[in-house]
């Protein structure tokens, strides 16, 4: 099992319609998530972090996690074509402490 | 505000060439500081990290190696690359272990 899980897509979503992404841990003891977005040719950018159990919403990004269960989401409300790109999960592992262990990234697709 | 610099932004060596690739912060004192690698399609693997000085925590054993000469400046050294180096190496920073990482633009090699 991997650390840290996404589908790779692509998530084909329509301009203006909802983006659900979801990603799965293995640990337990997580204690930071984070959501980063990356272009195709350049670095990832973060867009969220979420520590709590909860929802945690900036502008039309929303974050959930929910530790019991091992998984963090990213909805992208009113998709826009500039949201195509990769999203990447990462987990800081809080028995590993510095390290940020990242999923595969899912590849977002929005369609005008 | 902080700014995370690296070069070069592209390189092509040869194999057995050696490597030196720099990463510099501005705007903060004393960051964790990471290296990792992208490969064409991949995830992020988390090579090297260093929370000071001199500090530094390898993840994967290989023929690379890190320095930390100064506070906010990170180098990233082979004595002779491998085919299987190539890649997009990014270096990132944050304040402490369970903080954001916050990423540079990124070094694309290519070893031919």
């Amino acid at each position: 099992q991997k650390e840290v899980e996404q589908n790779s897509g692509p998530l084909s979503v329509p301009e203006g319609a909802i983006a659900s992404l979801n990603c799965t841990y293995s640990d337990r003891v997580s204690q930071s998530f984070f959501w980063y977005r990356q272009y195709s040719g350049k670095s990832p950018e973060l867009i969220m972090s979420i520590y709590s159990n909860g929802d945690k919403e900036d502008g039309r990004f929303t974050a959930q996690l929910n530790k019991a269960s091992q998984y963090v989401s990213l909805l992208i409300r009113d998709s826009q074509p500039s949201d195509s790109a990769t999203y990447l999960c990462a987990v800081n592992r809080g028995a590993a402490g510095n390290k940020l262990t990242f999923g595969g990234g899912t590849r977002v697709l929005v369609k005008p | 505000s902080q700014t995370i610099h690296q070069w070069p932004a592209t390189l092509v060596q040869p194999v057995g060439s050696p490597l030196s690739l720099e990463c510099t912060v501005e705007g903060t004192s004393n960051p964790n500081l990471y290296w990792y690698r992208q490969a064409a399609g991949r995830g992020l693997q988390l090579l090297f990290y260093s929370v000071g000085i001199g500090q530094i925590s390898s993840e994967v054993p290989q023929n690379l190696s890190a320095s930390r000469p100064q506070d906010r400046q990170f180098i990233l050294s082979s004595k002779k690359l491998l085919l299987s180096d190539s890649g997009f190496y990014l270096c990132a920073w944050s304040l402490g272990p369970q903080e954001t990482q916050y990423f540079g633009p990124g070094t694309r090699l290519l070893v031919l």
